[in-house]
């Protein structure tokens, strides 16, 4: 079956700008994650969502960050007044059930979307 | 606060020698720990999780892990290095809340 997706694989933008990047899950999995991998670094968790809402935004480095789930798959991860060190690879995982205390859940990755902000 | 420490940035072996990759956690809570693999322009990929069912873990594709507590340590061992394990490895945490922290990762380098 598909895997998560995540357009565009590639995103080249100049500083100031607004982006949207898009995660489409596995069907039917309902905990949805966010990650920004900088070069050379482990994923550092964004935000999380169980079904639409976030449960946990904690890793959002600031308010022009900001990601939506409005149906409870697709996802959307928007970031506004774009800046060079945005730059990264941003990644979007999946889950059947939904993360939290003792929760062993596998999480299934997507590709990614390299950001570059020039 | 809760983190995830991979001790070694590098990893070289020789194709057939075993493998350890380190990982040590900190965390207030009895953690959920995995080890993802990324392959170049590929995506991460599951290798083997702890879920307190046992504490030596078997994975995928020969790899395992021994969970120890008294060591807060989750490393990941091979008896026999491939060609195919070059890749970068990541140690993973839930540690009682949503989040996941990853390690800085180790690249593994197999030599022929």
């Amino acid at each position: 079956g598909a895997g998560v997706s995540q357009t565009p694989s590639n995103k080249v933008t100049e500083k100031g700008k607004y982006v949207e990047l898009r995660c489409d899950p596995i069907s039917g999995h309902t905990a949805l994650y966010w990650y920004r991998q900088s070069l050379g670094q482990g994923p550092e968790f964004l935000i999380y969502f169980q079904g639409t809402g976030a449960a946990d935004d904690s890793g959002l480095p600031n308010d022009r960050f900001f990601a939506v789930r409005p149906e409870g798959s697709v996802s959307t991860l928007k970031i506004q007044r774009t800046e060079r060190g945005d730059s990264a690879v941003y990644l979007c995982a999946s889950s059947p059930r939904a993360g939290g205390p003792g929760a062993h859940n596998e999480q299934f990755f997507g590709p990614g979307t390299r950001l570059t902000v020039l | 606060a809760q983190s995830v420490t991979q001790l070694d940035s590098h990893v070289s072996v020789s194709e057939g020698t075993p493998v350890l990759l380190r990982c040590n956690y900190s965390s207030s809570y009895s953690p959920s720990l995995f080890w993802y693999v990324q392959h170049p322009n590929k995506g991460l990929q599951l290798l083997l999780k702890y879920t307190s069912a046992a504490t030596l873990v078997k994975g995928i594709n020969g790899f395992e892990a021994e969970f120890k507590k008294s060591e807060t340590s989750f490393h990941l061992t091979k008896p026999s290095a491939h060609m195919s394990d070059a890749a970068e490895y990541f140690c993973v945490a839930y540690t009682g809340g949503f989040k996941t922290i990853f390690g800085a990762g180790t690249r593994l380098f197999v030599k022929a």
